[in-house]
């Protein structure tokens, strides 16, 4: 059964960067027809989508985000990342890794989610 | 403002159904791309309950079903109980954005 696990700093100040991995187990990043994506929701509201690596190295990203974020996948390590920069308030969510299976276009597996507080 | 259009809220009693409407257009539904659902609890990561239109992962129960009709698509839950009670969300891709997109959410109540 594959497992996502997001990690990184809780806290980032404005203007920084963002930065988190999602760690997969159960199965190789590089196996199989999937997509690893990211997606964010600020307390209280939606879903936001915000972009996706196909195992080939191909993206895609949220146009309202696209100038700022970066996903890309480490084999080595079973991991990809989400690099999101010049980060303000409006970027506070709770951010979610899932595995997106090719074909459908569905999250069929999510982590469990990390808090990303962006406060000075 | 989301691209699929979602009730902010629906509600039944239990053993009721309930259906919850996804609008979309001509560059995600219409287009001919499937349509997903998740239910997400309070404070826990949304959970996959029908993929591509109509299918449930297992374990899901067959009292959710999922449709799809020219740019919109629906969930019904049969048989209500008060377990159900969550934010439910679309998800479907669009070929203008080039990428995935969400519905706003749906916050089911079980009265």
């Amino acid at each position: 059964q594959v497992q996502l696990q997001e990690s990184g700093p809780g806290l980032v100040k404005p203007s920084q960067t963002l930065s988190l991995t999602c760690t997969v187990s159960g199965g190789s990043i590089s196996s199989g027809s999937y997509y690893w994506s990211w997606i964010r929701q600020p307390a209280g509201k939606g879903l936001e989508w915000i972009g996706r690596m196909y195992s080939s190295g191909s993206t895609d990203y949220n146009p309202s985000l696209k100038t700022r974020v970066t996903i890309s996948v480490d084999t080595s390590r079973n991991h990809f990342s989400l690099r999101l920069t010049s980060v303000t308030a409006a970027d506070t969510a709770v951010y979610y890794c899932a595995r997106e299976r090719g074909g459908y276009h569905v999250l069929d597996h999510w982590g469990q989610g990390t808090l990303v507080t962006v406060s000075s | 403002q989301s691209v699929l259009t979602q009730p902010p809220s629906v509600s039944g009693a239990p053993g009721q159904r309930v259906t919850i409407s996804c609008t979309g257009g001509t560059s995600n539904i219409g287009a001919g791309y499937d349509v997903h659902w998740y239910q997400q609890v309070p404070g826990r990561a949304p959970k996959l309950l029908i993929y591509g239109n109509n299918n449930r992962p297992s374990g899901v129960p067959d009292r959710f079903s999922g449709s799809k009709s020219g740019t919109s698509a629906s969930l019904a839950i049969t048989g209500l109980q008060a377990e159900d009670e969550a934010d439910y969300y679309c998800q479907s891709d669009d070929s203008s954005l080039s990428g995935s997109v969400f519905g706003g959410g749906t916050k089911l109540t079980v009265l």
